[in-house]
C-alpha cells in the first residue's frame, strides 16, 4: 500500500522567502503525485500533478515541485513567498492512473507567512 | 472554469438519523469521488464511482454509507444512521481518469450531535 509523509505540520517563512514544503512518500510501483492547496474554508484545489511526463513540474501560484526517485520525495517549493500562500498543504499519491483508485493524502503542513 | 458543487455547506444532525450529502460534478467527469477529514486530520478516500457502481472503496465505507448517482447529475453519499464520529467534513470530488487528476468541491461540514 501507499503512504504519503510530510516533513513538518507547520511551517513559517517570511514573505519574500524561499518556501519549501516536504513531502516523501511509499509506493511499490511508479506513483502519480500531487499537490493540493487548501485555504481556510474551502475545499481542496489542485497545485501541480507528476505524471512521469518531466520530474520538475509547474504548477499555480508560481509553485513548482521535483520528482526524485532516488529520495522518494515531491518537495514543494517557491522562490518567494507571498502573504496569499498562507494556507494548508497536502501532498497525495495514486498509484493507479485510470481513475478508481482514491487519492492517499499526507497529514497536510500548515505554511504560515510573517511580514 | 466548470466547479464541483455541494450542498448544504454545513449540516447538522441528531446520532441516529440520516443524512443525504449532494454534489454536482463536472459535467466531463467520469469518475466520482467521496472523502473525508476529520478536524484536524488527514483527508481520508471514501469510494469512488465509474459508470453508475462502486470502482473502489475504503474500510471506512462500511454498511452505513452508500453512493448513488440517480439522475446522472447529482452525486449523493448517504449515511443511514449517524454516530458521533461521522462529524467531518466531506469532499466531492471528479475527473476523467487521466492521471487519476481529482477535482474537489468545497465540502460539507457535517456536525453529529
Amino acid at each position: 500500500a501507499q503512504s504519503v509523509t510530510q516533513l513538518g505540520s507547520h511551517v513559517s517563512v517570511s514573505e519574500g522567502a524561499l518556501v519549501l514544503l516536504r513531502c516523501n512518500y511509499s509506493s511499490s510501483v511508479p506513483p502519480y503525485l500531487f499537490w493540493y492547496v487548501q485555504y481556510p474554508n474551502q475545499g481542496l484545489q489542485l497545485l501541480l500533478k507528476y505524471t512521469s511526463a518531466a520530474t520538475l513540474v509547474k504548477g499555480i501560484n508560481g509553485f513548482e515541485a521535483e520528482f526524485k526517485k532516488s529520495e522518494t520525495s515531491f518537495h514543494l517549493t517557491k522562490p518567494s513567498a507571498h502573504m496569499s500562500d498562507a494556507a494548508e498543504y497536502f501532498c497525495a499519491v495514486s498509484v493507479g492512473g485510470g481513475g478508481a483508485d482514491g487519492l492517499t493524502f499526507g497529514k497536510g503542513t500548515h505554511l504560515i507567512i510573517q511580514p | 472554469e466548470p466547479e464541483v458543487t455541494q450542498t448544504p455547506s454545513h449540516q447538522v444532525t441528531q446520532m441516529g438519523q440520516e443524512v443525504i450529502l449532494r454534489c454536482v460534478p463536472i459535467s466531463n467527469h467520469l469518475y466520482f469521488y467521496w472523502y473525508r477529514q476529520i478536524l484536524g486530520q488527514k483527508v481520508e478516500f471514501l469510494v469512488s464511482f465509474y459508470n453508475n457502481e462502486i470502482s473502489e472503496k475504503s474500510e471506512i465505507f462500511d454498511d452505513q454509507f452508500s453512493v448513488e448517482r440517480p439522475d446522472g447529475s447529482n452525486f449523493t453519499l448517504k449515511i443511514r444512521s449517524t454516530k458521533l464520529e461521522d462529524s467531518a467534513m466531506y469532499f466531492c470530488a471528479g475527473g476523467t481518469g487521466l492521471f487519476n487528476e481529482q477535482f474537489f468541491g468545497p465540502g460539507t461540514r457535517l456536525t453529529v450531535l
